[in-house]
């Protein structure tokens, strides 16, 4: 069965470095998300990009967070500078459209360490 | 504030049991609720409910939604010790694939 992938599964760095956290949806999906969840605390959507442009984004995706599909199977999500609050788990997903029949599947997520 | 609260937070079943997982939700333009296990990693799809009144069903597992009162219910019969994971559910609110989540149920099913 198809599925997302994510590399790294684990990234460490240091507070103020930039990190690009990269995914490969599932071939035929059109639309991509990020979502995080630090230790303890629920899964929160983070950012939702269709046709080279976000449709949706959170309150959490601030300046600091931007999003690029650089060709057409990659789709990475670069923090410009780490804080120690962006350590968490963050996972990539895809659906082939949106709403009705068309769940989100997820990748096995990046661990990101900020120290 | 849209929200999406599951209980019981955790649960502790021997194999054999049935489990009942319960999830209710607060809606702005609800479109879908979807429940997913996690398993230490990825959040893997089980079931996405828009109707009410319908159980979907996979195997053991089976899941409803009652629209009026706005909840889910997911249950697992016959529970085994591969169904400890934590289950997740999810509302999806028209707004492109943004879910929000509940804090899970971490479901352990002892041998």
């Amino acid at each position: 069965e198809p599925e997302v992938t994510q590399t790294p599964s684990h990234q460490v760095t240091q507070m103020g470095q930039e990190v690009i956290l990269r995914c490969v949806p599932i071939s035929n999906h059109l639309y991509f998300y990020w979502y995080r969840q630090i230790l303890g605390q629920k899964v929160e959507f983070l950012v939702s990009f269709y046709n080279n442009e976000i449709s949706e984004k959170s309150e959490i995706f601030d300046d600091q967070f931007s999003v690029e599909r650089p060709d057409g199977s990659n789709f990475t999500l670069k923090i410009r500078s780490t804080k120690l609050e962006d350590s968490a788990m963050y996972f990539c997903a895809s659906s082939l459209g949106q709403g009705f029949r068309s769940p989100l599947h997820f990748g096995n997520g990046t661990r990101l360490t900020v120290t | 504030e849209d929200k999406v609260v599951q209980s019981p937070l955790s649960l502790v079943v021997h194999e054999g049991d049935t489990v009942t997982l319960n999830c209710s939700y607060e809606v702005t333009n609800f479109r879908s609720l979807l429940w997913y296990k996690q398993e230490k990693k990825a959040p893997t799809f089980l079931f996405m409910l828009t109707s009410s009144g319908i159980e979907k069903k996979s195997g053991r597992l089976s899941s409803i939604l009652d629209k009026k009162e706005l909840f889910s219910i997911l249950n697992i019969t016959a529970t085994q010790t591969g169904d400890s994971a934590v289950y997740l559910c999810a509302g999806d609110y028209n707004q492109g694939g943004k879910l929000i989540f509940g804090q899970g149920t971490e479901l352990s099913v002892k041998p």
